[in-house]
């Protein structure tokens, strides 16, 4: 158990067009979601926590009406890079923790989104 | 506040010999600690987790991990590398559920033939 898919795992797009990504937790229910940025070489850099049903909390210097978060469900968050630009061109990778119980500090990640913007 | 150390950022070792994978941390409080594996272009794999219950933890493919509170660390060992072995490592600290992660800054390992 603990499956966390995204979809997609790859997306090309224009500069000023905008991109979705979803992240799902195939068999469990997750309150919270975070997504993550990863550079080439580089660690993960948390860019927002995200739990169900309210507002995500962004970490300091990620821009909110950049990087929409929707938290609609215990097994479904999208993040939404709006007037992409090549600068926002990154891996973008997701987790989700359990509702409750002894693993609910554990974070099971996604397999990442490639995004490239031209 | 709660930082990971992870010592060494390459380590290159043959196949069939011993992984060691050197981490550090300091926290607060009690931690959750993780190790997790990340192949090219794909997502984080829980190896281990350490949560109090016994020091010496075992996880997947081999991989174990020992917790010791008076060096403040959790170096990850196996005995014998696999050329499959060959990822990015990171060692990752919580101080509560539902609490961000601190990620250490990853230890890239090589498998020589």
């Amino acid at each position: 158990g603990a499956v966390v898919s995204q979809h997609p795992s790859w997306v090309i797009c224009k500069s000023g067009t905008s991109v979705k990504i979803e992240c799902r937790s195939l068999d469990f229910q997750a309150t919270t979601m975070f997504w993550y940025r990863q550079f080439p070489k580089q660690s993960l850099m948390l860019m927002a926590t995200s739990n169900e049903g309210s507002k995500a909390t962004y970490e300091q210097g990620v821009e909110k009406d950049k990087f929409l978060i929707n938290h609609a469900s215990l097994t479904l968050s999208t993040l939404t890079v709006t007037s992409a630009h090549p600068e926002d061109s990154s891996f973008y990778i997701c987790s989700a923790s359990r509702l409750a119980g002894d693993e609910a500090d554990t974070q099971y990640f996604g397999p990442g989104t490639r995004l490239t913007v031209l | 506040a709660q930082s990971v150390t992870q010592l060494d950022s390459h380590v290159s070792v043959s196949e069939g010999t011993p992984v060691l994978l050197r981490c550090n941390y300091s926290s607060s409080y009690s931690p959750s600690l993780f190790w997790y594996v990340q192949h090219p272009n794909k997502g984080l794999q829980l190896l281990l987790k350490y949560t109090s219950a016994a020091t010496l933890v075992k996880g997947i493919n081999g991989f174990e991990a020992e917790f010791k509170k008076s060096e403040t660390s959790f170096h990850l060992t196996k005995p014998s590398a696999h050329m499959s072995d060959a990822a990015e490592y990171f060692c990752v600290v919580t101080e509560a559920a539902g609490n961000k992660l601190t990620f250490g800054g990853g230890t890239r390992v090589l498998v020589k033939p």
